[in-house]
């Protein structure tokens, strides 16, 4: 099946500063998303972006579907921001399932 | 209802014994995700729903697991004879329709936790 690979594995910024996100997949996706998990355990989705880019206030987001990768740029980090980012991809057409990277533990300090 | 619950938040469990986690989807959403997670790991898929029949349950990891949607509403994941290797939290998510279908984002639920002792 697709593998998806996201890097770095744990990051730690002080407030206000910017990151970059990466998930790398293995094959043609058909639909990825980007999900925020809380420490709280919460998944919440932040985009749907199987290719293009797309911004929702601080956060935007860049897939390359050719080149097989998708970032995830967080700038202005807050500490609410702090948690687990996950990329999750539905491979060959008609797989109707989500396939989860590791995710990137970002922890934002005051 | 507004979002995706699920109940129990929270079970323990003896060995041996069977569990039932429920989970009650976004009102119309068609398509249902059961997904499992272990700490440090992301979500594994577990099985789907398109409405009242199992579309694909690939990811059950045997046959001591098994899950129903019988009105294509409400579904019951159902463990049998739990094992320790079965702690984990268990998500459920719902979309619109099937994820191929257009641009359809999963909605999940706050998840319950199992543990096995």
């Amino acid at each position: 099946g697709i593998q998806v690979e996201q890097s770095p594995p744990d990051l730690i910024l002080q407030e206000g500063a910017n990151s970059t996100l990466r998930c790398n997949f293995s094959d043609s996706v058909n639909n990825l998303q980007w999900f925020h998990q809380n420490p709280w355990g919460q998944l919440i989705n932040l985009f749907y972006i199987p290719s293009g880019t797309k911004q929702n206030g601080r956060l935007s987001a860049t897939t390359v579907a050719t080149e097989r990768y998708s970032l995830l740029y967080i700038s202005s980090s807050q500490t609410t921001d702090s948690g687990v980012y996950f990329c999750a991809v539905e491979g060959r057409r008609g797989s109707e399932k989500l396939v989860f990277g590791k995710g990137t533990k970002l922890t934002v300090n005051p | 209802g507004a979002g995706v619950s699920q109940t129990p938040s929270n079970k323990v469990t003896e060995k041996g014994k069977y569990v039932e986690l429920r989970c009650d989807p976004i009102s119309g959403h068609t398509a249902l995700y059961w997904y499992r997670q272990s700490l440090g790991q992301g979500p594994e898929f577990l099985i789907y729903f398109q409405g009242t029949g199992a579309a694909d349950d690939s990811g059950l990891p045997n046959d001591r697991f098994f899950a129903v949607r019988p009105e294509g509403s409400v579904s019951t994941l159902k463990i049998q004879r739990t094992e320790r290797g079965d702690s984990a939290v268990y998500l459920c998510a719902s979309s619109l329709d099937r994820l191929g279908s257009g641009a359809n984002v999963l909605t999940f639920g706050a998840g319950s936790r199992l543990t096995v002792l």
